[in-house]
C-alpha cells in the first residue's frame, strides 16, 4: 500500500491549463477504473472533483478532465481560475477492499 | 443535504485509546460504503478503513490493520472507529466519507486527534 506518485507542485497563470499526473502500478492505477481526484482546501473538507477515472460530479466545471494510460492518471484543469488554487489528490481502489491516496500536489495559481 | 459529522477526537497518551463517531444525515446511510482517512499536519490525506452497508466488507491500510476497527450501526446512522494502542503519528485530523462510485463523494468537517504524553 505505497502512496501513489503524484508532482508536489504545479502551477499556472489564469486561463492556462494545467495537468498533474498520478502514478501508481498494476495493482491499483493501473488495475482499476476506479481512480478519483479530490480538491483540498486548507481547513475545509475536501471535495470530489473526478470519479471512474473522467466522470465528473454534478456541479463541478467541465475545466476539469481525468484520464488514465496504464498506471498513470492525470487531472487536467483548463481555463485556471484564482479559486482553482488548492491542494489536489488522486486516489485509487487497490483491490481487496483497499484504496490509497497520492501525496497530493499544491496547485498554484500566479 | 447530506451531512457528516465526525466527533470524539481530543488528546490521548501513547498507547492509549479513542473511539471516534460519524453520524450521518441526509440521505439512507444504510445503503452506502463508507470510508475513515486522516490528514496528519503537513501531510496528505491517507485512507484508513472502508465499510460496506451490512458490515460484511471491510477493509483496512497497513498502517491501522491490527489496532483500529471500523463499525456501524445503521440504526443510529453512525460509523465508528475504535483506535487502540495509539502513537504519535497517529496524530491528525479523522474525517469520515460517503462512498459513490468507489469514492468519496461527501465529507465530514473532520474531529482532530493528538496523541501526546
Amino acid at each position: 500500500q505505497s502512496a501513489l506518485t503524484q508532482p508536489r507542485s504545479v502551477s499556472g497563470s489564469p486561463g492556462q491549463s494545467v495537468t498533474i499526473s498520478c502514478t501508481g502500478t498494476s495493482s491499483d492505477v493501473g488495475g482499476y477504473n476506479y481512480v478519483s481526484w479530490y480538491q483540498h482546501h486548507p481547513g475545509k473538507a475536501p471535495k470530489l472533483m473526478i470519479h471512474d477515472v473522467n466522470e465528473r460530479p454534478s456541479g463541478v466545471p467541465d475545466r476539469f478532465s481525468g484520464s488514465k494510460s496504464g498506471t498513470t492518471a492525470s487531472l487536467t484543469i483548463s481555463g485556471l481560475q484564482a479559486e482553482d488554487e488548492a491542494n489536489y489528490y488522486c486516489c485509487s481502489y487497490a483491490g481487496s477492499t483497499t484504496w490509497v491516496f497520492g501525496g497530493g500536489t499544491e496547485l498554484t495559481v500566479l | 443535504e447530506v451531512q457528516l459529522v465526525e466527533s470524539g477526537g481530543g488528546l490521548v497518551q501513547p498507547g492509549g485509546s479513542l473511539r471516534l463517531s460519524c453520524a450521518g444525515s441526509g440521505f439512507t446511510f444504510s445503503r452506502y460504503n463508507v470510508h475513515w482517512v486522516r490528514q496528519a499536519s503537513g501531510k496528505g490525506l491517507e485512507w484508513l478503513s472502508y465499510i460496506s452497508p451490512s458490515s460484511d466488507l471491510i477493509g483496512y491500510a497497513d498502517s491501522v490493520k491490527g489496532r483500529f476497527t471500523i463499525s456501524r450501526d445503521n440504526a443510529q446512522n453512525s460509523l465508528y472507529l475504535q483506535m487502540n494502542n495509539l502513537r504519535a503519528e497517529d496524530t491528525a485530523v479523522y474525517y469520515c466519507a460517503r462512498d459513490q462510485y468507489w469514492a468519496c463523494d461527501y465529507w465530514g468537517q473532520g474531529t482532530l486527534v493528538t496523541v501526546s504524553s
